[in-house]
């Protein structure tokens, strides 16, 4: 089956300005995560849903950041007034579950603000 | 909260040699640690993962081992060949969310 989506691959803003990056999970997995890796480090946490609910939002940097999950399965996250140091990749991951469940990467959004 | 330490860096290795990446992680609580190998401009992928009721976990030539006491757990690969050049990740289990380690930028040299 499809494996996770992401969708733009590329995004190319200017400071200031307001984007949405949009993740398709695996269907049926009802965990959904997102992460964001600057070069040469790991991925690192921002928020995961469990449903349409955030399970934990606990990694969002500041309150320019948001996501939402309207009907438990696309999710959107959600970056106003970008700055330069939110050029970053944003990974998506979805999993069955949350504890031993393996996450699924989609191939990522790269962010480039200008 | 949870912090996950990962050494080497970078580990160069000759084709056919083992390699061993190892992590260090904080929270007792974590109880799921998974190892992410990415190549270049890729999406990390799963190549295998070990759960705190067990100490060791092979899967042909890559094994995982797992001590709790000491909060530390290790990546082995043996018998390395030139694709498995990538970078790995380590991470730990958080109440759901993944804290991953700094990875390790392995190449296998021919």
């Amino acid at each position: 089956g499809a494996g996770v989506s992401q969708t733009p691959s590329n995004k190319v803003t200017e400071k200031g300005k307001y984007v949405e990056l949009r993740c398709d999970p695996i269907s049926g997995h009802t965990a959904l995560y997102w992460y964001r890796q600057s070069l040469g480090q790991g991925p690192e946490f921002l928020i995961y849903f469990q449903g349409t609910g955030a399970a934990d939002d606990s990694g969002l940097p500041n309150d320019r950041f948001f996501a939402v999950r309207p009907e438990g399965s696309v999710s959107t996250l959600k970056i106003q007034r970008t700055e330069r140091g939110d050029s970053a990749v944003y990974l998506c991951a979805s999993s069955f579950g949350t504890s031993y469940n393996e996450q699924f990467f989609g191939p990522g959004t790269r962010l480039t603000v200008l | 909260g949870e912090n996950v330490e990962q050494h080497p860096s970078t580990l160069s290795v000759q084709e056919g040699d083992s390699a061993v990446i190892k992590c260090t992680y904080s929270d007792s609580a974590s109880n799921y640690f998974p190892w992410y190998k990415q190549e270049l401009g890729k999406r990390p992928q799963l190549i295998i993962d070990i759960r705190s009721n067990v100490g060791e976990k092979k899967d042909q030539r890559i094994a995982v081992t797992l001590n709790k006491t000491a909060k530390h757990f290790s990546l082995h690969i043996t018998e390395t060949q030139p694709e498995d050049s990538a970078v790995y990740f380590c991470a730990a289990n958080q109440g759901g969310k993944l804290i991953f380690g700094q990875g390790t930028e392995l190449s296998v040299k021919p």
